[in-house]
């Protein structure tokens, strides 16, 4: 069955450092989706991405944030400057159309110290 | 935008008792309605789903009938394994036509041998 593949699983940085999280999603899907959980907290949408660009976003998303598809396979979660309060596990996912549900990766779980 | 409202957790069964897991929706329209699963350690599985009121979404024992009388859309399975152990997600797009999701706050099961 056609997987969606995070890495790294764990990251831990350092309050201020960037980081990119990686995501291969399914590769004939068109929509692409990073979500956060903070630990024991509700799953919460960052952002979605269709046709090369940010279709959706939510105020989690703010300027420290960015999503790009660098070569048609890989889907990267920039966070420009990390923060405490960004340690989370992310998780992406892909659809064929968003309205039939995701398929979600593993998860990366980062930790700012 | 939509939401959905879940039963607080945590539950605590024991095997081969019956489940439910109340999950009611504000919703504009009729949009598709999803229960997404997340065992320990791992990401976030896609349960079942329904696409339109009076629909049935089954998968693995679980059943969920989406219920546009009572706004409802309740996760049951007749008799609990200690596999069954997870956190059990309702989900619904966020708003009629979106692709990203409004996940629940999840129900943390436990099944006891």
């Amino acid at each position: 069955e056609p997987e969606v593949t995070q890495t790294p699983s764990h990251q831990v940085t350092q309050m201020g450092q960037e980081v990119i999280l990686r995501c291969v999603p399914i590769s004939n899907h068109l929509y692409f989706y990073w979500y956060r959980q903070i630990l024991g907290q509700k799953v919460e949408f960052l952002v979605s991405f269709y046709n090369n660009e940010i279709s959706e976003k939510s105020e989690i998303f703010d300027d420290q944030f960015s999503v790009e598809r660098p070569d048609g396979s890989n889907f990267t979660l920039k966070i420009r400057s990390t923060k405490l309060e960004d340690s989370a596990m992310y998780f992406c996912a892909s659809s064929t159309q968003g309205g039939y549900g995701y398929t979600f990766g593993s998860g990366t779980r980062l930790t700012v110290v | 935008g939509n939401s959905v409202t879940q039963m607080e957790g945590p539950v605590t069964l024991s095997e081969e008792a019956f489940l439910t897991i109340n999950c009611t929706y504000t919703a504009t329209g009729y949009p598709s309605l999803f229960w997404y699963v997340q065992y320990p350690g791992e990401g976030l599985q896609l349960l079942l789903k329904a696409t339109k009121a009076d629909d049935k979404g089954s998968n693995k024992g679980f059943e969920a009938t989406y219920r546009k009388e009572t706004t409802s859309f309740h996760l049951e399975k007749g008799s609990v394994q200690v596999s069954d152990s997870a956190v059990y997600f309702c989900a619904l797009p966020d708003q009629t036509g979106a692709n990203n999701l409004f996940f629940g706050t999840g129900t943390r099961l436990t099944v006891i041998p």
